[in-house]
């Protein structure tokens, strides 16, 4: 069974640029979400879709930040424009429907961003 | 609003000896999850252990073993025999077990690095 699937898997941008990131998750997998980590630290949950439905996204900074599922597959994550604290390790995971009592999360590699 | 502490940033362990690393959490919940998470340098977060709240019995997978102490909100995961491949970050975590629209959210602590001596 393929893991989940991000790319790219390193993006180095200038401040004020845009940049996109995708992520195909598990087959079959409903729930998809979008971590922030920053260097030293935990991840930080960004959005959640369950299917096409950003169920979730109390922590996006809405202001610069976009995300994506519309066909409730893959998924894309946008940063325009990008700031210097935007650099980051940007994690995808996804799970299985959450009707089930109980669902693993499955991390994909992530996309290290550096912002210059 | 939940949160999770590592307070350990770095452990060290000799290569088959055993290492404990430290979580705590605070929440007002009565039943969540609790996970401890892998994350090598490729960076690619593994599940490692987890623990349902309203379990008594203290998880454990193979050289992997946790003390949850749900009164006191500690939950460490003991590394027995540890190997050279251990060595990682490691990250407890929690996520709360309502159906709700925060539901599904995972909550991490700061991460222990863990190096393991040849």
């Amino acid at each position: 069974e393929a893991g989940v699937v991000q790319s790219p898997r390193y993006k180095i941008i200038e401040k004020k640029q845009p940049v996109a990131f995708w992520c195909n998750p598990i087959s079959g997998h409903n729930t998809l979400y979008w971590y922030r980590q920053n260097l030293g630290q935990g991840p930080e949950l960004l959005i959640r879709y369950e299917n096409e439905e950003a169920v979730d996204d109390s922590q996006l900074p809405k202001d610069r930040f976009s995300a994506e599922r519309l066909k409730g597959v893959d998924s894309t994550l946008k940063i325009q424009p990008a700031e210097l604290g935007d650099s980051a390790v940007y994690l995808c995971a996804s799970s299985p429907s959450r009707d089930r009592m109980f669902y693993e999360q499955y991390f994909g590699p992530g996309t290290r961003l550096t912002v210059t | 609003a939940q949160t999770v502490t590592q307070s350990q940033p770095e452990m060290s362990v000799q290569e088959a000896e055993t290492v404990t690393l430290s979580c705590t959490y605070d929440t007002s919940e009565s039943d969540y999850y609790l996970f401890w998470y892998k994350q090598p340098p490729s960076r690619q977060m593994i599940l490692v252990i987890r623990q349902e709240a309203y379990k008594q019995q203290n998880a454990t997978e193979n050289r992997f073993s946790v003390n949850f102490q749900k009164a006191a909100k500690s939950f460490s995961l003991k590394i027995s025999d540890s190997q050279l491949g251990d060595a990682a970050m490691y990250f407890c975590a929690y996520r709360s077990a309502l159906n709700d629209n925060q539901g599904g959210k995972l909550i991490f602590g700061q991460g222990t690095e863990l190096s393991v001596k040849p």
